[in-house]
């Protein structure tokens, strides 16, 4: 069975700075692979999905995300963060051999500082 | 230009009287899913309709049922609430397939008094 996990619970960063979420899966083959933000209150939004052909994917808001099959990471950056981006951030795996579901990491939780 | 609506986007409710979540879509998609996100945690998948064709999660209560009578509409069925069952409800869509991107409504959040 495929699982996630992201090893960051909380990263604080300030506004204007780099920022880096990590996330590592488990799965037999090459897996689909999410990153989803949910702003307090909020569903679900897709910043970026990577399932084949380049493995540095660009997404919305300015994020990106490498693929490294070696590392099975799938890890999000964004060079320099804005306010607005203090939200939750979910990586997900979706497999073939799950139903096509999506298998979500615990989350990582992104606080701005001014 | 919403794609997937929830309603309500507040629900209080009281311990064992049953309540029901609203989902539409305005996107077509076959596949329509229900997940419970309780606070500072990953959604949890309930159940997903492929179609016509309900798909249960192995673990999901009883007291929780879903009905899709058409295309657009989904509902969340929860029979007899318990304080457990205070959360946010997650609507999501997709055309299906494991590639495919999920489109999450805003969330209904169900208080249990």
């Amino acid at each position: 069975a495929q699982s996630v996990t992201q090893p960051d619970i909380h990263i604080t960063v300030s506004e204007g700075a780099s920022l880096e979420l990590r996330c590592n899966y488990s799965y037999g083959a090459t897996p689909y692979l999410f990153w989803y933000v949910q702003s307090p209150g909020q569903g679900l939004q897709l910043l970026l999905k990577y399932f084949s052909g380049d493995t540095l994917v660009q997404g919305i808001k300015g994020f990106e995300a490498e693929f490294k099959r070696s590392q099975s990471s799938f890890n999000l950056r964004k060079p320099s963060v804005h306010w607005s981006d203090a939200a939750e951030y979910f990586c997900a795996v979706g497999a073939r051999a799950a139903g096509n579901k999506l298998t979500f990491g615990g989350g990582t939780r992104v606080l701005v500082k001014p | 230009d919403a794609m997937v609506i929830q309603n309500p986007r507040y629900q209080v409710t009281q311990f064992g009287k049953p309540v029901t979540l609203s989902c539409s879509q305005t996107l077509n998609h076959n596949v329509m899913y229900w997940y419970q996100q309780k606070s500072s945690q990953a959604p949890k998948l309930l159940f997903h309709y492929y179609d016509k064709d309900f798909n249960n999660e192995a673990d999901t209560p009883d007291n929780f049922q879903s009905r899709r009578p058409n295309t657009s509409f989904c509902f969340l069925d929860i029979r007899s609430p318990g304080l457990g069952d205070a959360a946010m409800y997650l609507c999501a869509t997709s055309r299906g397939g494991a590639q495919e991107t999920q489109y999450f409504g805003p969330g209904t959040r169900l208080l249990v008094l």
